[in-house]
């Protein structure tokens, strides 16, 4: 079975661009999260959907924002790109949302110069 | 609020054992999961504990609770980053939250 996908692999932008990041959950899989990796640390946690909706969010600016579609797969768009937002960003997804492990895909690197 | 806790760096030699700790704390009911993390591959899960008894303690909170993860007889290839992972909480101000992880560096 594929796990979690995302795409792009790389990814290189200039300050005050936009960028979309995508990901598909494992097939069944009706939970995606997402994550920023800042290089030599933990993932901080970004948003957590379910069923389409924004159920959990972490301390990240509104220029961070997220949706979910019927097919369950993701998008993370982050606006006014900043040099520090250049980092790994992972997509988890679970069956559900309490208690169940989350799947982790490969990440999209950003560099943002 | 919710937070965790590990031990930056643990340094041992083939074939010993080795414990990795991860303290949290939490106002919820939260599953505690534990990931590897290799170079260049996706975090893996190892291992999962759900915290089925705290409901029998009163309101969920829950400090300073240590959660180990325990690796026995480590080979070279066990060298890696482990990160606990705090999740599955009842209240959706409840953030999921990563440790900071912790480098094990297996001598050969």
């Amino acid at each position: 079975d594929a796990g979690v996908t995302q795409s792009p692999t790389h990814l290189i932008k200039t300050r005050g661009q936009h960028v979309t990041l995508r990901c598909s959950p494992i097939s069944g899989h009706k939970s995606v999260s997402w994550y920023q990796q800042v290089l030599g640390q933990g993932p901080q946690f970004i948003f957590q959907y379910y069923e389409k909706e924004e159920r959990g969010r972490g301390n990240f600016p509104d220029r961070f924002s997220a949706r979910q579609f019927p097919n369950y797969s993701s998008e993370l768009n982050v606006n006014a790109l900043l040099l520090g937002d250049s980092a790994l960003y992972l997509c988890a997804s679970s069956p559900g949302m309490q208690g169940y492990e989350q799947y982790f895909g490969p990440g999209t690197r950003l560099t943002v110069t | 609020s919710n937070s965790v806790k590990q031990t930056g760096q643990i340094t041992v030699s083939e074939g010993a054992s080795v414990t990795m700790n991860c303290t949290y704390t939490s106002t919820g009911y939260p599953t505690l999961f534990w990931y590897v993390e290799y170079p260049s591959k996706p975090l893996q899960l190892l291992q999962r504990e759900t915290m089925e008894n705290s409901k029998n303690f009163g309101g969920g909170n829950i400090k300073d609770k240590n959660s180990p993860i325990v690796k026995y007889s480590v080979q070279v290839s066990d060298s890696a980053v482990y990160y606990c992972l705090l999740g599955g909480c009842r209240n959706r101000d409840d953030k999921i939250i990563f440790g900071k992880g912790t480098r094990l560096h297996i001598l050969p």
